[in-house]
């Protein structure tokens, strides 16, 4: 049991290049989430999936986007990479929200831009 | 929108002390979950309080939630060198509590002074 994993951990971009970032957790969680962490900022919340095929926009999600084909997945995608957007990215995932549970956070992408 | 204020940003120690961190919020608090992460890794889960006046222990560290359900603290008991991190605290944002996306404070890091 991984519980969530992020690929890649580190990466490093030239501002307007485009890539995504892979989360997957195979704890079959309808909830999946994408948070970056800037120092100061604490965690603020980019998108969020709450189901197959569904996707909402959180708090930052200017330069963003995502996807959710499979339950197992999230994808977070930038197009056009910029040095604002060099942070540190989460996943997350939990299996409801009707009452309050715990996220399950992978261990993060590391991410600079150029 | 409902905010999470931490303090203090930062804490530093001697190890064998006692700490206190605090989580206050704007609004009633119907989760609340203490985080702790290390730095260059993921979040790990410690506590989650839903009731007021709620207390929960692990190890040596104890959360409680206020009667008022809009404050939090942590409190570490005997601190050890593993303690040391950054805490974060996170909430639901719903009205009544189950929604599907959380808040968190900007953190408060932690070193403890062998």
């Amino acid at each position: 049991n991984a519980g969530v994993t992020q690929t890649p951990k580190f990466r490093v971009l030239k501002t307007g290049q485009s890539m995504t970032l892979l989360c997957a957790q195979d704890m079959n969680h309808e909830y999946m989430y994408w948070y970056r962490q800037d120092p100061g900022m604490g965690l603020r919340l980019i998108h969020y999936s709450v189901g197959e095929g569904t996707t909402a926009k959180g708090e930052v999600p200017d330069g963003y986007n995502v996807s959710r084909l499979k339950k197992q997945n999230f994808l977070l995608g930038l197009e056009s990479a910029a040095p604002s957007q060099t942070s540190v990215y989460f996943c997350a995932s939990s299996y409801t929200y009707r009452d309050p549970v715990e996220q399950f956070f992978g261990p993060g992408t590391r991410l600079t831009v150029l | 929108s409902q905010e999470l204020e931490q303090s203090p940003q930062s804490l530093i120690v001697q190890e064998g002390k006692n700490l206190t961190i605090n989580c206050t919020s704007s609004k009633t608090l119907y989760g609340l979950y203490w985080y702790k992460q290390k730095y260059g890794e993921g979040l790990i889960f410690l506590m989650m309080l839903q009731k007021g006046g709620e207390e929960k222990s692990h190890e040596k560290i104890t959360a409680k939630l206020d009667e008022k359900k809009q404050q939090s603290s942590l409190h570490i008991t005997a601190s050890q060198p593993s303690h040391a991190g950054i805490y974060l605290c996170g909430a639901d944002v719903g009205d009544q509590g189950g929604s599907e996306k959380l808040v968190f404070g900007k953190g408060t890091k932690l070193t403890v002074n062998p």
